[in-house]
């Protein structure tokens, strides 16, 4: 039962445009939400977070949105750059049971054609 | 920043033989550490969360006595995956915990991918 979906195994975006990478999610216990960012041979990094109390979150050129009723969330990459090309992963979590206990996605490869 | 060092980061074993995968946190104490697996084309699938000093605690369908988690100490945590068959071939990562409560605090290990033949 995947709990966490990222429907787009893959995205290609010129450079400068703006990535836009979807989440959607079955759980509605779920009520943080974050991103993480892989490169090859990495761990995933934090990227950006947003709690269900909030719609949107920014962080430089990262924003995050958050649609409770659609159970859906995106991350908005703008302007988009060549070091954006990574794995990205969509997570869930459960305030109440620990925000460390983490349900993922099955990631987005974004790519970011110079 | 936080590091997290897993070792092996690749391992090739035979059938039947049991296999330690390693995660240490460098440069700070980590009271939890979180391991977990991811299939191909899968997402990554939390196994067990691992308390320094007290048992591990495994999700649901995790078997414990093929998944061996010690955290010994504040920058040690060890899987050992038991008896490995073929099926257990996967990805394993670990995280580490500094302490402080927020899934953002979370250091992730680079992974290491276990092919058993």
């Amino acid at each position: 039962d995947q709990q966490v979906k990222q429907n787009s195994p893959s995205l290609s975006v010129q450079e400068g445009r703006i990535s836009i990478l979807n989440c959607d999610y079955t759980n509605s216990m779920f009520d943080y939400f974050l991103w993480y960012k892989k490169y090859p041979a990495e761990g995933p990094t934090f990227l950006i977070s947003i709690s269900s109390i909030k719609d949107k979150n920014e962080d430089g050129r990262f924003t995050v949105f958050l649609n409770k009723s659609a159970k859906h969330l995106s991350l908005h990459i703008v302007p988009s750059q060549p070091g954006d090309s990574a794995v990205y992963f969509c997570a869930a979590s459960i305030s109440n049971f620990g925000n460390e206990k983490l349900t993922f996605g099955t990631g987005t490869r974004l790519t970011i054609i110079p | 920043g936080a590091v997290v060092s897993q070792h092996p980061s690749w391992v090739i074993c035979k059938s039947g033989t049991s296999v330690k995968i390693e995660c240490r946190s460098l440069d700070f104490q980590a009271t939890t550490m979180f391991w977990y697996r991811q299939f191909p084309k899968q997402s990554l699938m939390l196994m067990a969360t691992s308390n320094e000093g007290s048992k591990a605690t495994y999700e649901q369908g995790v078997e414990k006595d093929k998944f061996l988690i010690n955290h010994a100490s504040l920058t040690l945590s060890t899987l050992t995956v038991t008896s490995a068959h073929p099926e257990d071939s996967s990805f394993y990562i670990c995280s580490a915990s500094q302490g402080s409560s927020g899934a953002n605090v979370l250091t992730f290990g680079a992974g290491s991918r276990l092919t058993v033949l």
